[in-house]
Protein backbone atom coordinates (compact mmCIF):
# COMPACT_ATOMS: atom_id res chain seq x y z
CA UNK A 1 0.00 0.00 0.00
CA UNK A 2 1.53 3.58 -0.97
CA UNK A 3 1.63 5.66 1.95
CA UNK A 4 3.36 8.09 4.81
CA UNK A 5 4.21 6.71 7.77
CA UNK A 6 5.93 8.74 10.68
CA UNK A 7 7.04 7.79 13.68
CA UNK A 8 6.44 8.27 16.44
CA UNK A 9 2.37 8.74 16.48
CA UNK A 10 2.38 10.58 20.10
CA UNK A 11 5.68 11.98 22.08
CA UNK A 12 5.87 13.08 25.63
CA UNK A 13 9.24 14.85 26.19
CA UNK A 14 10.84 17.47 28.55
CA UNK A 15 12.44 20.51 27.57
CA UNK A 16 16.13 20.54 26.11
CA UNK A 17 16.17 16.36 25.71
CA UNK A 18 16.59 15.99 21.76
CA UNK A 19 14.37 13.90 19.64
CA UNK A 20 13.71 12.55 16.10
CA UNK A 21 10.59 12.06 14.36
CA UNK A 22 11.13 9.64 11.41
CA UNK A 23 9.03 9.83 8.12
CA UNK A 24 9.02 7.07 5.45
CA UNK A 25 7.37 7.41 2.04
CA UNK A 26 6.96 4.09 -0.05
CA UNK A 27 6.56 5.73 -3.62
CA UNK A 28 9.79 6.78 -4.71
CA UNK A 29 9.00 10.55 -4.09
CA UNK A 30 11.42 13.06 -4.97
CA UNK A 31 9.91 16.00 -2.81
CA UNK A 32 9.05 15.61 0.63
CA UNK A 33 8.13 18.52 3.12
CA UNK A 34 7.92 18.90 7.09
CA UNK A 35 4.49 20.73 8.75
CA UNK A 36 3.68 21.54 11.87
CA UNK A 37 -0.28 22.37 12.49
CA UNK A 38 -1.68 24.63 15.49
CA UNK A 39 -4.95 26.18 15.90
CA UNK A 40 -5.85 29.28 14.62
CA UNK A 41 -2.79 28.87 12.41
CA UNK A 42 -2.92 26.41 10.01
CA UNK A 43 -0.48 24.46 8.72
CA UNK A 44 3.13 26.26 8.44
CA UNK A 45 5.81 24.01 6.12
CA UNK A 46 9.39 23.53 8.80
CA UNK A 47 11.50 21.95 6.06
CA UNK A 48 11.36 20.39 2.82
CA UNK A 49 13.44 18.59 0.25
CA UNK A 50 13.40 18.37 -3.31
CA UNK A 51 15.63 15.74 -3.82
CA UNK A 52 18.44 13.52 -1.70
CA UNK A 53 20.99 15.99 -0.34
CA UNK A 54 18.59 18.86 -1.00
CA UNK A 55 16.63 20.95 1.38
CA UNK A 56 15.42 24.03 2.24
CA UNK A 57 13.90 26.28 4.96
CA UNK A 58 10.07 26.41 4.62
CA UNK A 59 8.16 29.49 7.14
CA UNK A 60 9.08 28.26 10.23
CA UNK A 61 12.27 26.30 10.40
CA UNK A 62 13.92 27.86 13.95
CA UNK A 63 14.55 24.85 16.43
CA UNK A 64 14.58 22.11 14.00
CA UNK A 65 17.10 20.00 11.32
CA UNK A 66 16.21 17.86 8.79
CA UNK A 67 18.17 15.46 7.19
CA UNK A 68 18.06 13.37 3.23
CA UNK A 69 20.27 10.80 3.20
CA UNK A 70 18.52 8.80 1.17
CA UNK A 71 15.27 9.16 -0.86
CA UNK A 72 12.56 7.20 1.10
CA UNK A 73 13.25 8.90 4.63
CA UNK A 74 13.81 12.70 6.26
CA UNK A 75 13.34 12.80 10.10
CA UNK A 76 12.92 15.92 11.88
CA UNK A 77 15.04 16.56 14.56
CA UNK A 78 14.87 18.32 17.24
CA UNK A 79 18.44 19.01 19.07
CA UNK A 80 16.86 20.97 21.95
CA UNK A 81 12.92 21.29 22.18
CA UNK A 82 11.20 23.74 24.03
CA UNK A 83 7.17 23.98 24.96
CA UNK A 84 6.50 26.07 22.30
CA UNK A 85 6.93 22.97 19.83
CA UNK A 86 4.13 21.67 21.11
CA UNK A 87 2.25 21.02 17.88
CA UNK A 88 0.92 18.44 15.77
CA UNK A 89 3.64 17.40 12.87
CA UNK A 90 3.09 15.96 9.59
CA UNK A 91 5.22 15.23 6.87
CA UNK A 92 4.06 14.76 3.14
CA UNK A 93 5.73 13.60 -0.01
CA UNK A 94 4.85 14.53 -4.01
CA UNK A 95 5.64 12.65 -7.17
CA UNK A 96 6.59 16.06 -9.91
CA UNK A 97 7.98 14.21 -13.31
CA UNK A 98 7.00 17.25 -15.64
CA UNK A 99 7.84 20.04 -13.45
CA UNK A 100 4.17 20.66 -12.63
CA UNK A 101 2.84 20.07 -8.85
CA UNK A 102 1.62 17.13 -8.04
CA UNK A 103 -0.66 15.72 -5.48
CA UNK A 104 1.02 15.77 -2.14
CA UNK A 105 0.56 12.85 0.22
CA UNK A 106 0.26 13.23 4.12
CA UNK A 107 1.28 10.98 6.92
CA UNK A 108 -0.63 10.37 10.07
CA UNK A 109 0.49 13.08 12.20
CA UNK A 110 2.74 13.34 15.30
CA UNK A 111 1.70 14.41 18.66
CA UNK A 112 4.46 16.14 20.22
CA UNK A 113 4.23 17.77 23.56
CA UNK A 114 6.79 19.09 25.29
CA UNK A 115 6.73 19.77 29.10
CA UNK B 1 4.44 39.47 2.17
CA UNK B 2 2.60 35.45 0.76
CA UNK B 3 -0.69 34.76 2.38
CA UNK B 4 -3.88 32.60 2.03
CA UNK B 5 -6.90 33.28 3.73
CA UNK B 6 -9.91 31.39 4.79
CA UNK B 7 -12.15 34.28 6.12
CA UNK B 8 -14.87 31.83 7.97
CA UNK B 9 -13.43 29.45 10.61
CA UNK B 10 -16.48 27.81 10.70
CA UNK B 11 -19.52 27.26 8.08
CA UNK B 12 -22.39 26.06 8.29
CA UNK B 13 -25.07 23.99 6.18
CA UNK B 14 -27.66 21.78 6.05
CA UNK B 15 -27.70 18.52 4.71
CA UNK B 16 -28.72 18.73 0.87
CA UNK B 17 -27.59 22.55 0.69
CA UNK B 18 -24.81 23.37 -1.64
CA UNK B 19 -21.76 24.58 0.37
CA UNK B 20 -19.19 27.45 -0.60
CA UNK B 21 -15.51 27.60 1.72
CA UNK B 22 -13.88 30.59 1.08
CA UNK B 23 -10.48 31.45 0.26
CA UNK B 24 -8.49 34.66 -1.16
CA UNK B 25 -4.79 34.52 -1.63
CA UNK B 26 -1.75 37.19 -2.08
CA UNK B 27 0.86 35.48 -4.08
CA UNK B 28 2.14 37.62 -7.02
CA UNK B 29 2.48 35.67 -10.11
CA UNK B 30 0.17 32.66 -11.20
CA UNK B 31 0.31 30.24 -8.39
CA UNK B 32 -1.36 26.99 -8.16
CA UNK B 33 -3.67 26.20 -6.02
CA UNK B 34 -5.02 22.98 -3.88
CA UNK B 35 -7.52 22.17 -1.55
CA UNK B 36 -6.92 19.71 0.99
CA UNK B 37 -9.46 18.05 3.98
CA UNK B 38 -8.80 16.41 7.01
CA UNK B 39 -11.08 14.43 9.01
CA UNK B 40 -10.97 13.96 12.71
CA UNK B 41 -7.45 12.10 14.01
CA UNK B 42 -6.33 11.89 10.43
CA UNK B 43 -3.53 13.45 7.72
CA UNK B 44 -4.80 15.97 5.19
CA UNK B 45 -6.26 14.11 1.93
CA UNK B 46 -6.07 15.90 -1.68
CA UNK B 47 -9.47 17.32 -2.93
CA UNK B 48 -8.64 18.59 -6.25
CA UNK B 49 -5.84 21.61 -7.38
CA UNK B 50 -5.39 24.08 -9.92
CA UNK B 51 -2.65 24.40 -12.13
CA UNK B 52 -3.57 26.46 -15.35
CA UNK B 53 -6.69 26.47 -17.97
CA UNK B 54 -10.54 25.98 -17.08
CA UNK B 55 -11.22 28.01 -14.25
CA UNK B 56 -13.70 25.40 -12.77
CA UNK B 57 -11.69 22.28 -11.21
CA UNK B 58 -13.49 18.86 -10.12
CA UNK B 59 -12.22 17.18 -7.36
CA UNK B 60 -12.76 13.83 -5.16
CA UNK B 61 -16.48 13.52 -3.44
CA UNK B 62 -18.36 15.67 -5.77
CA UNK B 63 -16.33 18.87 -4.62
CA UNK B 64 -15.29 21.72 -7.29
CA UNK B 65 -13.58 24.90 -6.66
CA UNK B 66 -13.30 27.88 -8.86
CA UNK B 67 -10.20 30.31 -9.81
CA UNK B 68 -11.09 33.89 -10.30
CA UNK B 69 -7.58 35.54 -10.87
CA UNK B 70 -9.38 38.88 -10.73
CA UNK B 71 -10.75 38.37 -7.18
CA UNK B 72 -7.73 36.13 -6.05
CA UNK B 73 -9.84 33.52 -5.10
CA UNK B 74 -10.42 30.03 -5.21
CA UNK B 75 -13.39 29.23 -3.70
CA UNK B 76 -14.42 25.26 -2.93
CA UNK B 77 -17.90 24.45 -3.69
CA UNK B 78 -20.11 21.24 -3.82
CA UNK B 79 -23.95 20.93 -5.38
CA UNK B 80 -25.35 19.11 -2.22
CA UNK B 81 -23.42 18.43 1.31
CA UNK B 82 -23.27 15.49 3.08
CA UNK B 83 -23.38 14.90 6.63
CA UNK B 84 -20.14 12.67 5.68
CA UNK B 85 -18.13 15.99 4.65
CA UNK B 86 -17.88 17.35 7.65
CA UNK B 87 -14.31 18.37 8.56
CA UNK B 88 -11.48 20.74 8.48
CA UNK B 89 -10.87 22.09 4.87
CA UNK B 90 -7.37 24.07 4.38
CA UNK B 91 -6.64 25.88 1.12
CA UNK B 92 -3.06 25.94 0.05
CA UNK B 93 -1.05 28.04 -2.59
CA UNK B 94 2.70 27.16 -4.13
CA UNK B 95 3.84 30.11 -5.31
CA UNK B 96 5.35 29.92 -9.22
CA UNK B 97 8.99 29.99 -7.52
CA UNK B 98 10.60 26.80 -8.52
CA UNK B 99 10.84 25.76 -5.06
CA UNK B 100 8.33 23.21 -3.10
CA UNK B 101 6.93 26.35 -1.00
CA UNK B 102 3.59 26.16 0.30
CA UNK B 103 1.47 28.42 1.88
CA UNK B 104 -2.14 26.80 3.83
CA UNK B 105 -4.62 28.93 5.13
CA UNK B 106 -5.47 28.64 8.74
CA UNK B 107 -8.82 26.06 7.72
CA UNK B 108 -12.33 26.12 7.99
CA UNK B 109 -14.28 24.24 9.70
CA UNK B 110 -17.33 22.42 7.99
CA UNK B 111 -20.58 21.86 9.69
CA UNK B 112 -23.21 19.66 7.60
CA UNK B 113 -26.55 19.75 9.65
CA UNK B 114 -28.79 16.46 9.23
Amino acid sequence: EAQVTQNPRYLITVTGKKLTVTCSQNMNHEYMSWYRQDPGLGLRQIYYSMNVEVTDKGDVPEGYKVSRKEKRNFPLILESPSPNQTSLYFCASSFEPTGMPGTQYFGPGTRLTVL
Amino acid sequence: AQSVAQPEDQVNVAEGNPLTVKCTYSVSGNPYLFWYVQYPNRGLQFLLKYITGDNLVKGSYGFEAEFNKSQTSFHLKKPSALVSDSALYFCAVRPPSGTYKYIFGTGTRLKVLA
